[in-house]
């Protein structure tokens, strides 16, 4: 099993549309996790960290689910500016040291008008 | 205030010569990072520096790849012997390395390699 996994897409909907990505982990010791975005030929940014409650910026809203090891993206009121590619992240180390992070090969979503 | 720093931003050498990549972390960041990015694939992690502790090299693809960070700020990335397969984005990243879990890393704009 792969220790980050993601479905690569591409999502292609509208403008306004709600879409959800998924992400999947292998290392149940994993302690951070986060969504990156990466525009294309761009380096990644971070977009939200990921909280074992959950936790929602403006239209994004990230969810953690510990027992089943998956991570999940929800976007609502898509814009055209969302188009991008979304890295689904993970710590490897545990304990207090986040350490070296692991890159899911991303999800790409393409907004049209 | 400035953000991490690469270069040069493009690379093109040819097979079997050596290459040195540049980062200059975040003023301030102990923590910092290398990764590449092969076209279409996911971000590979190769080596990890946090502060005067022996670095995490566990992600080093060959005994070609070496890197030093001198000071605790520059970052060198070394590659001897390029094969055609080293051609990626060579991407950095740090972070202040508070301690806490979620803490973000910070992207450099990365190093377009291309080996001929």
């Amino acid at each position: 099993r792969k220790e980050v996994e993601q479905d690569p897409g591409p999502f292609n909907v509208p403008e306004g549309a709600t879409v959800a990505f998924n992400c999947t982990y292998s290392n149940s010791a994993s302690q951070s996790f986060f969504w990156y975005r990466q525009d294309c030929r761009k380096e990644p940014k971070l977009l939200m960290s990921v909280y074992s409650s959950g936790n929602e910026d403006g239209r994004f809203t990230a969810q953690l689910n510990r027992a089943s090891q998956y991570i999940s993206l929800l976007i609502r009121d898509s814009k055209l500016s969302d188009s991008a590619t979304y890295l689904c992240v993970v710590n490897r180390n545990y304990g207090g040291s986040q350490g070296n992070l692991i890159f899911g090969k991303g999800t790409k979503l393409s907004v049209k008008p | 205030g400035a953000g991490v720093s690469q270069s040069p931003s493009n690379k093109v050498t040819e097979k079997g010569k050596d290459v040195e990549l540049r980062c200059d972390p975040i003023s301030g960041h102990t923590a910092l990072y290398w990764y590449r990015q092969s076209l279409g694939q996911g971000l590979e992690f190769l080596i990890y520096f946090q502060g005067n502790s022996a670095p995490d090299k566990s992600g080093l693809p060959s005994d070609r790849f070496s890197a030093e960070r001198t000071g605790g700020s520059v970052s060198t990335l070394t590659i001897q012997r390029t094969q055609q397969e080293d051609s990626a984005v060579y991407l950095c990243a740090s972070s202040l390395n508070s301690g806490q879990i979620q803490e973000t890393q910070y992207f450099g704009p990365g190093t377009r390699l291309l080996v001929l």
